[in-house]
């Protein structure tokens, strides 16, 4: 069981827009930025969002996210098939000395 | 760009030492703004860091609590690479096993290789 809790499903139709939790405590998530990976089958998981809010070059404008005490989420707008992944948010546990990352969330486009 | 390529061997008998190599194209192990890490993946675990060895005028390396008295990742300068070895694996340690690098996040992932443990 992760330390880093994520619903294990998402979904929505095209165009709409979703938001997927992860929810941490004060050594983690309280302390540290969240990071947001994409992993589409197959393949390695891809930096979608560092530091809370920061999206890398390439990454669409669609995603962003947000951070608040022990919680941070993800949010997809103009929801796309292409979109259907697993998504795994991450921090730095301060008391583990190590990176935790969250159950990960199956995110199905109807 | 930054790419890691990773070799190894596919398949490890119980008791016995997995061994892993991430070779580094674009970037350098000893780079003071990097850290080189070891993640794995598996249905049951998830998403688990085991480790990372990085350089700040000295080497570092900060281990999992989970595997801390297994493991030793060590960077090879010569070579621009750095390793995996996980002692006395079990089934348990089946997973894709990914090297890394990010000092605040993951932005470079290597290809993955699959690590089965079974006699």
């Amino acid at each position: 069981q992760s330390v880093l809790t994520q619903p294990p499903s998402a979904s929505g139709t095209p165009g709409q827009r979703v938001s997927i939790s992860c929810s941490g405590s004060s050594p983690n998530i309280g302390s540290d930025y969240v990071h947001w990976y994409q992993q589409l089958p197959g393949t390695a998981p891809k930096v979608l969002i560092y530091r809370n809010n920061q999206r890398p070059s390439g990454v669409s404008d669609r995603f962003s996210g947000s951070k608040s005490g022990t919680s941070a989420s993800l949010a997809i707008s103009g929801l796309r098939s292409e979109d259907e992944a697993e998504y795994y948010c991450a921090a730095w546990d301060a008391s583990l000395s190590g990176w935790l990352f969250g159950g990960g969330t199956r995110l199905t486009v109807l | 760009q930054v790419q890691l390529q990773q070799s190894g061997p596919g398949l490890v008998k119980p008791s016995q030492t997995l061994s892993l190599t991430c070779a580094i194209s674009g970037d350098s192990v000893s780079s003071k703004s990097a850290a080189w890490s070891w993640i794995r993946q598996s249905p049951s675990r998830g998403l688990e860091w085991l480790g990372r060895t990085y350089y700040r005028s000295k080497w570092y390396n900060e281990y999992a609590l989970s595997v801390k008295s297994r493991i030793t990742i060590n960077p090879d300068t010569s070579k621009n690479q750095f390793s995996l070895r996980l002692n006395s694996v079990t089934p348990e340690d089946t997973a894709v096993y990914y090297c890394a690098r990010g000092q605040g996040w993951v932005d470079v992932w290597g290809q993955g290789t699959t690590v089965t443990v079974s006699s």
